[in-house]
């Protein structure tokens, strides 16, 4: 079957740890994002990466990195710098041309005890 | 800076009632519309708008853009209770070839039997 996916579904993790979130996707799509939902908020991105050993900052990229080394692969990980990084966290997907909409992965809840 | 706004921020309805759901938009270099149902996880994709005034279909949801007031309204017609979600509104409207999406704060749609 294609589609995104992440893992783990939850995460839990004692501040000042770093953390690595997975997202992986079988769709073949160059263009690959990682957005925050919080509650009652809609999604903000944080990174985005439309091809292969490269990626942009979206709107919160602080306390956050990525790589991109693989096209079917996007991980973020939340460093101790990011200053609230409990939050649902979703993974998307892209054919990486204009008009094409983002496909979702299940998402990653991470609460930082 | 792109700003999306989604109103209402919740809405209660009764089982058969028609909702729409608004989505207002303030972006440079507007690019599309898009329309995703959130229902515990991941958004699922509904529609995409790029004209003015053409009407989108599917079933009981419809959805139209005005780029000349720079809105979008959702219509949900004889409600059910699978219709209960988050509804969210996103804008592409990419700097240059980026195809980075805006999203709002997402209206949560409760339909009571």
């Amino acid at each position: 079957d294609g589609g995104i996916t992440q893992s783990p579904k939850y995460l839990f993790r004692k501040e000042g740890q770093n953390v690595t979130l997975s997202c992986e996707q079988n769709l073949n799509h160059d263009a690959m994002y990682w957005y925050r939902q919080d509650p009652g908020q809609g999604l903000r991105l944080i990174y985005y990466s439309q091809i292969v050993n490269d990626f942009q900052k979206g709107d919160i990229a602080e306390g956050y990195s990525v790589s991109r080394e693989k096209k079917e692969s996007f991980p973020l990980t939340v460093t101790s710098a990011q200053k609230n990084p409990t939050a649902f966290y979703l993974c998307a997907s892209s054919i990486g041309s204009p008009l094409n909409e983002q496909f979702f992965g299940p998402g990653t809840r991470l609460t930082v005890l | 800076e792109d700003k999306v706004v989604q109103s209402p921020l919740s809405l209660v309805v009764h089982e058969g009632d028609t909702v729409t759901l608004n989505c207002s938009y303030e972006v440079t270099n507007f690019r599309s519309l898009l329309w995703y149902k959130q229902e515990k996880k991941a958004p699922t994709f509904l529609f995409m708008l790029t004209s003015s005034g053409i009407e989108k279909k599917s079933g009981r949801l419809s959805s139209i853009l005005d780029k000349k007031e720079l809105f979008s309204i959702l219509n949900i017609t004889a409600t059910q209770t699978g219709d209960s979600a988050v509804y969210l509104c996103a804008v592409e409207a990419p700097p240059f070839a980026d195809e980075k999406l805006t999203f709002g704060t997402g209206t949560r749609l409760t339909i009571i039997p």
